[in-house]
């Protein structure tokens, strides 16, 4: 069975960093391009970043990109999201989803960033 | 990048069908046969269904069927059950210069 699981959400000031996991099983993970896809309260869901199997490949919304970073350790088949400069609109869930057959296939069930000062 | 368009909500009676329309634009779903839906209970983690516009996943039921038409794509849940209430999304590639993937505003499907 295939698991994403997210971590790392929580509570932090506009301006603050937080840094997003997600661990995989149930897949092999160093086969798999990944993605973070978020979704405000009340709202749809938004696609903010791309990173190829090997790391090769990276690609940013524009709602975040410069302060945003996608990155992967394939070894602890995990992917990450630094996020910097948090403003009140990236307040949302925060889910991982690996990409494949031109759609995300698998996903994990989010986790909470809430930005407010 | 606008979100492609879905109606709010679509209700409907057990067993009847429904449909749930995406509509885009000639850059996104007019453009790319790369539509696909996801079922999303909240709470839970989202769930592809269909993609390619029409293709299912193994293991999801052939009551979920996809279909396009211009700039506007369709999901149509057929012989609808007690389980499929849930929030549905509609996605699309929109990445004429680079990598872009669009959402769509989500519809909640309800029981009349």
């Amino acid at each position: 069975e295939v698991q994403l699981v997210e971590s790392g959400g929580g509570l932090v000031r506009p301006g603050g960093s937080l840094r997003l996991s997600c661990v995989a099983s149930g897949i092999r993970f160093d086969s798999y391009s990944m993605n973070w896809v978020r979704q405000a309260p009340g709202k749809g869901l938004e696609w903010i970043s791309y990173i190829s199997s090997s790391s090769g490949t990276r690609y940013y919304a524009e709602s975040v990109k410069g302060r945003f970073t996608i990155s992967r350790d394939n070894a602890k088949n995990s992917l990450y999201l630094e996020m910097n400069s948090l403003r009140d609109k990236d307040t949302a869930v925060y889910y991982c989803a690996t990409f494949g057959d031109d759609s995300f296939d698998f996903w994990g069930r989010g986790t909470l960033v809430t930005v407010s000062s | 990048q606008s979100a492609l368009t879905q109606p709010r909500s679509v209700s409907g009676s057990p067993g009847q069908s429904v449909s749930i329309s995406c509509t885009g634009t000639r850059n996104d779903v007019g453009f790319y046969n790369y539509v696909s839906w996801y079922q999303h209970h909240p709470g839970k983690a989202p769930k592809l269904l269909i993609y390619d516009v029409t293709k299912r996943p193994s293991g999801v039921p052939d009551r979920f069927s996809g279909s396009k038409s211009g700039n506007t794509a369709s999901l149509t849940i057929s012989g609808l059950q007690a389980e499929d209430e849930a929030d549905y999304y509609c996605c699309s590639y929109a990445g004429t210069y680079t990598f872009t993937y669009v959402f769509g505003t989500g519809t909640k499907v309800t029981f009349l």
